[in-house]
């Protein structure tokens, strides 16, 4: 059964600052790993999705990797800002087409 | 021009009571979902559907039923509610299962009084 470990669980950093993301997954045998963030009272927003045969994809800010060998994803989030604040999550989709959710990282970027 | 939407955001209802969550999604895609999000924010997904039939069915209790009258909706029916039920109940829809990114609506809160 896949299990997703996401660390830290929290976060607080000062605006500005270049940050690390981790995700970790017991199950490397996926179609796909997926991170969202989730503001309070909101849906999921999706941010970035990593296919199998990627090792990386890139959206502004953001770049996401994926290493399937040792289970592990990061989300690399440059030059911080206030309105980043919010709670990341990441999913992993195998085989069982069950999409397997961490528990997320609760990000806040203070001024 | 909501891409998943659901309604009611809000539900508050007893013990015993059965009600229903509707979902559509105005993406085209073939696949769609149900989650719960618990108190400690837990997201675990509950059913898909893709193209009307059932794909994943999680261990979740026969008192909820998920009911496809078309590729675009996708709604949730439970009966004989329970406080256990209390939680955020997300629908989300993606063009193949597992495979494509997933869109999620901005989500349900069910309390169970």
């Amino acid at each position: 059964k896949q299990e997703v470990t996401q660390i830290p669980a929290a976060l607080s950093v000062p605006e500005g600052e270049n940050l690390v993301l981790n995700c970790s997954f017991t199950d490397s045998a996926i179609y796909n790993l997926q991170w969202f963030r989730q503001d309070p009272g909101k849906g999921l927003t999706s941010l970035l999705l990593i296919q199998s045969s990627q090792r990386e994809q890139t959206s502004g800010r953001l770049n996401a990797s994926l290493d399937k060998s040792s289970g592990r994803s990061t989300l690399y989030i440059a030059a911080s800002q206030p309105g980043d604040s919010a709670t990341y999550l990441c999913a992993a989709s195998g085989g069982s087409y069950i999409p397997t959710f961490g528990r997320g990282t609760s990000l806040i970027v203070h001024p | 021009d909501t891409a998943v939407s659901q309604t009611p955001k809000y539900l508050v209802t007893q013990m015993g009571n059965d009600k229903s969550i509707k979902c559509e999604q105005n993406l085209g895609h073939d696949t769609m979902y149900w989650y719960k999000q618990d108190s400690k924010k837990f997201l675990k997904i509950m059913f898909s559907y893709n193209n009307k039939e059932l794909i994943i069915n999680e261990t979740v209790p026969n008192r909820f039923s998920p009911k496809s009258p078309d590729k675009a909706h996708l709604n949730l029916h439970i009966n004989s509610l329970e406080l256990g039920d209390s939680a955020v109940y997300f629908c989300a829809s993606s063009q193949e299962i597992a495979l494509d990114e997933q869109y999620f609506g901005p989500g349900t809160r069910l309390t169970v009084t």
